[in-house]
């Protein structure tokens, strides 16, 4: 799977959108992209995916470079309850390879009031 | 109830002791893995089982064995635990070959050795 870098911390006022920036340069045109959260020593929560397309759901929207090779996780309107650390993964869909996912240590996340 | 369901939530155990961590899902998922995280580490992958009868070692199997008692139960045992097994522990299912809604993960055990 191809790797991928987060800033290890951000800061986000309470209300506004959060940002969150992912590089995966060496991504495969057959692996997707993951944004997973943990809330505080919490079991991981799946967030979002996609391949090419942008995403959205009622918890975020994924935007993925026309090239790939980034993408940026928003939270539209952050709470304090948004504070947790973010992981970006990348991974095949299908095949051998896509039952891993390989967590790095993420971008920790704070929401301010 | 959770989907996926860890017990127990907390453990001390002695070195040298035999523990097992329990994982139970109400998803229907065919796959279930077994995740070890240290304190500022993201999660390592320890066994994984695609159904009943294929458990696959991850990338830290050492000092560990799984069994698969159904689809919905998958148990993670340190036959002889050591200190630096001190970790919190998560299950997780997914569907094949990953879904629309990922991973699934448990509470989480934290298991402390002594």
């Amino acid at each position: 799977d191809a790797k991928t870098t987060q800033p290890p911390s951000m800061d986000c006022a309470e209300g506004r959108a959060a940002n969150l920036p992912c590089n995966h340069s060496t991504i495969s045109g057959n692996e997707y992209v993951y944004w997973y959260r943990q809330i505080h020593s919490q079991g991981p929560q799946y967030i979002i995916h996609g391949l090419k397309n942008n995403e959205t759901n009622e918890m975020a929207s994924l935007i993925i470079t026309e090239d790939r090779k980034s993408s940026t996780l928003i939270l539209p309107h952050a709470t304090l309850r948004d504070t947790a650390v973010y992981y970006c993964i990348v991974r095949v869909g299908s095949g051998a390879g896509s039952y891993q996912l390989t967590f790095g240590k993420g971008t920790k996340l704070s929401v301010i009031p | 109830d959770a989907d996926v369901t860890q017990t127990p939530r907390n453990r001390i155990t002695k070195t040298g002791k035999r523990i097992m961590l329990e994982c139970s899902q109400t998803k229907g998922h065919d796959r279930m893995y077994w995740y070890r995280q240290d304190p500022g580490l993201g999660l390592r992958l320890i066994y994984y089982s695609f159904d009943v009868k294929d458990i696959n070692k991850g990338e830290i199997s050492d000092g560990y064995s799984v069994s698969r008692q159904a689809q919905a139960k998958f148990s993670l045992s340190l036959e002889s635990a050591i200190p630096n097994q001190t970790a919190l522990y998560f299950c997780a299912t997914s569907d094949f070959p990953g879904g629309r809604d990922g991973y699934t993960f448990g509470s989480g055990t934290r298991l402390t050795v002594v």
